[in-house]
């Protein structure tokens, strides 16, 4: 059964600073791999889609990597703003399951002081 | 690109009571769509996804039960709501990559 973490569940940074989000997975039978913010009080906003055979996607200030070998996705945000502030979510399609299911983690709460 | 509606934004309905949630999907077609549920401090739960009309498949059981009785449009539905039914309900479409709507926030009380 596959579970997916990240880790810090919470994370506070100055304004500018460059930050890495870790997800990690224990099964590496990903279909693809999806990066979510959530606004507090609101739906999930798609960030960036990592299909297995990529092993990174890019867009504006974020990039996010896959490495299905260690069972790792990082998101990385540059130059962080305020604005960044909101709770990131990954999670995970498998291969083997029927429907396109996401498997969330728990997310990871950012904080972007300025 | 996709447009996911959820109504209503927020409800607040007493215990024992019907509960009926809508979903309604723009910008694609035969979509997969799904239910979650987030309760306060915790992730996401698939409670119930569908790959077509009249097709769905549910995750975990409960008192909750879906139905796509259109192309674009996911129901959710209870004849009796409890009080560990309260959360953030949020519909999702897509097949691979998921978007999901606004969300409806339920207090059972």
């Amino acid at each position: 059964k596959q579970e997916v973490t990240q880790i810090p569940a919470a994370l506070s940074v100055p304004e500018g600073e460059n930050l890495v989000l870790n997800c990690s997975f224990t099964d590496s039978a990903i279909y693809n791999l999806q990066w979510f913010r959530q606004d507090p009080g609101k739906g999930l906003t798609s960030l960036l889609l990592i299909q297995s055979s990529q092993r990174e996607q890019t867009s504006g200030r974020l990039n996010a990597s896959l490495d299905k070998s260690s069972g790792r996705s990082t998101l990385y945000i540059a130059a962080s703003q305020p604005g960044d502030s909101a709770t990131y979510l990954c999670a995970a399609t498998m291969i083997y399951n029927q429907g396109g299911k996401l498997i969330f983690g728990q997310g990871t709460e950012l904080s972007v002081k300025p | 690109s996709q447009t996911i509606h959820q109504w209503p934004a927020t409800l607040v309905q007493p215990v024992g009571s019907p509960l009926s949630l809508e979903c309604t999907v723009e910008g694609t077609s035969n979509p997969n769509l799904y239910w979650y549920r987030q309760a306060a401090g915790r992730g996401l739960q698939l409670l119930f996804y569908s790959v077509g009309i009249g097709q769905i498949s549910s995750e975990v059981p409960q008192n909750l039960s879906a139905s796509r009785p259109q192309d674009r449009q996911f129901i959710l539905s209870s004849k009796k709501l409890l009080l560990s039914d309260s959360g953030f309900y949020l519909c999702a479409s897509g097949h691979y990559e998921q978007f999901f709507g606004p969300g409806t926030r339920l207090t059972v009380l």
